[in-house]
């Protein structure tokens, strides 16, 4: 089966620098996806790491290692609005098509 | 392009009622995927569809069914609903793998169903 962990909550000041580490357990996946979630909003899609190393967009980055098992999302120059959930996922390759498992979310706030 | 759209937004239901939700994804989106999320057990996927026919699907109770039509909508149903149905359904359209962005999952606002 595939598990993912997550830390529950993380916070940080607005401009701070932050990293949600993402931990799994699975016997293969396609890639690792990262999604925001506003309080009483819908999941919005982030950034993916297909393969290993690090993927940039604007002010967040993601990191992966199969390796280690392993990987993160770095939000830079934190603002007020980046208090959200969020979640790391991962297609397992064992299935055809959209399976995505969803790690449990980091709450993440940010302080004046 | 609108985003994904479902109806409704909120629904009331009482136990051994059945229950239909829709999605109407992303025009040119072929794959729809239903997920329930609630705070204890997160966002979990049901199923998904692709070309009106499902590939995958998750660990769910034979309760929990959908389709998909020709038009790439799709529909959830819960029959004989149970009080821990009680969740936010959302609905999500991926592009095709042709895309190369297959990876990429747009989400509707969610259907919060309370179930009494």
């Amino acid at each position: 089966g595939q598990s993912l962990e997550q830390p529950s909550e993380v916070t940080a000041v607005e401009g701070a620098i932050v990293q949600i580490n993402c931990t799994y357990q699975t016997s293969g996946f396609y890639g690792l996806s990262w999604y925001q979630q506003h309080d009483g909003g819908a999941p919005t899609f982030l950034s993916y790491n297909g393969l290993d190393g690090l993927e940039e967009t604007g002010r967040f980055s993601s990191f992966l290692s199969r390796s280690d098992s392993y990987g993160y999302l770095l939000l830079q120059e934190l603002q007020m609005k980046d208090s959200a959930s969020y979640f790391c996922a991962v297609t397992p390759r064992n299935n055809y098509g959209q399976n995505f498992v969803f790690g449990p979310g980091t709450r993440l706030s940010v302080l004046p | 392009k609108a985003g994904v759209t479902q109806t409704p937004r909120y629904l009331i239901k009482t136990r051994g009622q059945q229950v239909t939700l829709s999605c109407s994804p992303i025009s040119g989106h072929r794959s729809v995927s239903w997920y329930q999320q609630t705070p204890g057990q997160g966002l979990q996927f049901l199923f998904e569809y692709f070309s009106e026919t499902q590939r995958n699907k998750g660990n769910f109770p034979g309760r929990f069914s959908g389709r998909q039509f020709s038009n790439s909508r799709s529909e959830m149903n819960v029959s004989t609903l149970e009080l821990g149905d009680s969740a936010l359904y959302l609905c999500a359209s991926s592009p095709s793998e042709t895309s190369g962005r297959a990876y990429e999952q747009y989400f509707g606002p969610g259907t919060r169903l309370t179930v009494t």
